[in-house]
């Protein structure tokens, strides 16, 4: 099946830093997703993004689907950002598969 | 955001018993998912739903079975829990074409004794 890397595992940061997490995947994809899930499990929708970028707020993410990976990018980053983020894709069969997350920390 | 219930969030229950974990949308989304996470780790896909009497398993073997009589409604069965199922479990839905967006519920934590 298809394989899913994120990258970095692990991230700190200071608050007010910037960041770029990234998510790579082994075959052609028919959508892409990026999620948030903050400490009490709750995943939340950030970006439907199968191919170019969008913003909202504070973040963006760009996906080049030739060269298959997807990158979510956080400026000024809260304390509020924490938690883990996850890209996830659905292939030609119906499935979705997620990557390993990225478990951001942000410190006051 | 699409609306989209689970019950349980939180259930301890003793190795052995049957348990069903409920899982509602109210979007009319065709497509329904259930996933299993351990704490801290990525979410595996266990069941999947195109409609009404559809099921697929999942990427990650499940001794949990799956039910769609409903458009709305995807309940998850274990016949006899074990330790190994404590787990997240955690519902989505969406809808079924060029724009599967995938809304998730809030899970249910479950602890086998």
């Amino acid at each position: 099946g298809i394989q899913v890397e994120q990258s970095p595992p692990d991230l700190i940061l200071q608050e007010g830093a910037n960041s770029t997490l990234r998510c790579n995947f082994s075959d052609s994809v028919n959508n892409l997703q990026w999620f948030h899930q903050n400490p009490w499990g709750q995943l939340i929708n950030l970006f439907y993004i199968p191919s170019g970028t969008k913003q909202n707020g504070r973040l963006s993410a760009t996906t080049v689907a030739t060269e298959r990976y997807s990158l979510l990018y956080i400026s000024s980053s809260q304390t509020t950002d924490s938690g883990v983020y996850f890209c996830a894709v659905l292939t030609n069969a119906g499935k979705s598969t997620f990557g390993d997350g990225t478990t951001l920390t942000v410190k006051p | 955001e699409a609306d989209i219930y689970q019950t349980p969030r939180y259930l301890v229950i003793g190795t052995g018993k049957k348990i069903t974990l409920e899982c509602s949308q109210t979007m009319g989304h065709d497509k329904m998912y259930w996933y299993q996470q351990d704490p801290g780790m990525e979410l595996h896909l266990i069941h999947y739903s195109y409609g009404v009497n559809s099921t697929e398993k999942g990427d990650l073997s499940s001794e949990s079975t799956v039910s769609r009589i409903r458009t709305e409604h995807f309940p998850l069965t274990l016949e006899s829990a074990r330790p190994s199922h404590t787990s997240q479990y955690l519902c989505a839905s969406s809808e079924w074409g060029l724009k599967e967006t995938q809304y998730f519920g809030p899970g249910t934590r479950l602890l086998v004794l």
